[in-house]
């Protein structure tokens, strides 16, 4: 079972719109996590960590359910330049530094 | 900062060259990360060191693969026979020593192998 999974999408929504996306994570013992934003033919960069309580940057916010085991990134008011692919990682208490990927959830924002 | 440094961007060679890779971290970042990433299998881990110590190849897909790291601001990732399906991105990575902090990439070298 993969330790990160996420719906690849994609996702077309228009501008304006709201857009959610969840991703669960395997190992009850994951312990930090965050969302990447890769652009097409780009390097991923961190888009924000999430944190326990929720926490929110601008239009976006990430949210964690540790119950459940999943992660979620809502998107407001959606821009064309927020089409990208959005990718949920996971770390593991027990190895180092190493992050877990997820596969990425594609996003596009049409006019 | 000048961020994770890779070269070359781009690599074309002949099926059973060598080909390395090289990257340059952040400089304070104890982990330094070598990914790949394919259409069809997203981003995969192929190695990491932890102040310049391997500590996880297991991602490495064969021999044909070596990383070194001789020192904090330099490792290089070793094809040696390239084969067509090596072809991919492969991304360096660092992030500091402590756990919560995000990876920094470097922007990926795109390696063709024909």
């Amino acid at each position: 079972r993969k330790e990160v999974e996420q719906d690849p999408g994609p996702f077309n929504v228009p501008e304006g719109a709201t857009v959610a996306f969840n991703c669960t994570y395997s190992n009850s013992a994951s312990q930090s996590f965050f969302w990447y934003r890769q652009d097409c033919r780009k390097e991923p960069k961190l888009l924000m960590s999430v944190y326990s309580s929720g926490n929110e940057d601008g239009r976006f916010t990430a949210q964690l359910n540790r119950a459940s085991q999943y992660i979620s990134l809502l998107i407001r008011d959606s821009k064309l330049s927020d089409s990208a692919t959005y990718l949920c990682v996971v770390t593991l208490s027990n190895t180092g530094n190493q992050f877990y990927f997820g596969t990425g959830t594609s996003l596009t924002v049409i006019p | 900062d000048a961020g994770v440094i890779q070269s070359p961007r781009h690599e074309v060679t002949e099926m059973g060259q060598e080909v390395t890779l090289r990257c340059k971290p952040i400089s304070g970042h104890d982990y330094l990360f070598w990914y790949r990433q394919t259409m069809m299998r997203g981003l995969e881990l192929l190695i990491y060191f932890n102040n310049n110590v391997p500590i996880d190849d297991s991602g490495m897909p064969e021999d044909r693969f070596s990383a070194k790291m001789p020192n904090a601001s330099f490792s290089t990732l070793k094809i040696q026979p390239s084969e067509p399906r090596d072809s991919a991105v492969y991304f360096c990575a660092s992030s500091p020593r402590a756990k919560g902090y995000g990876y920094t990439f470097g922007s990926g070298t795109r390696l063709t192998v024909v």
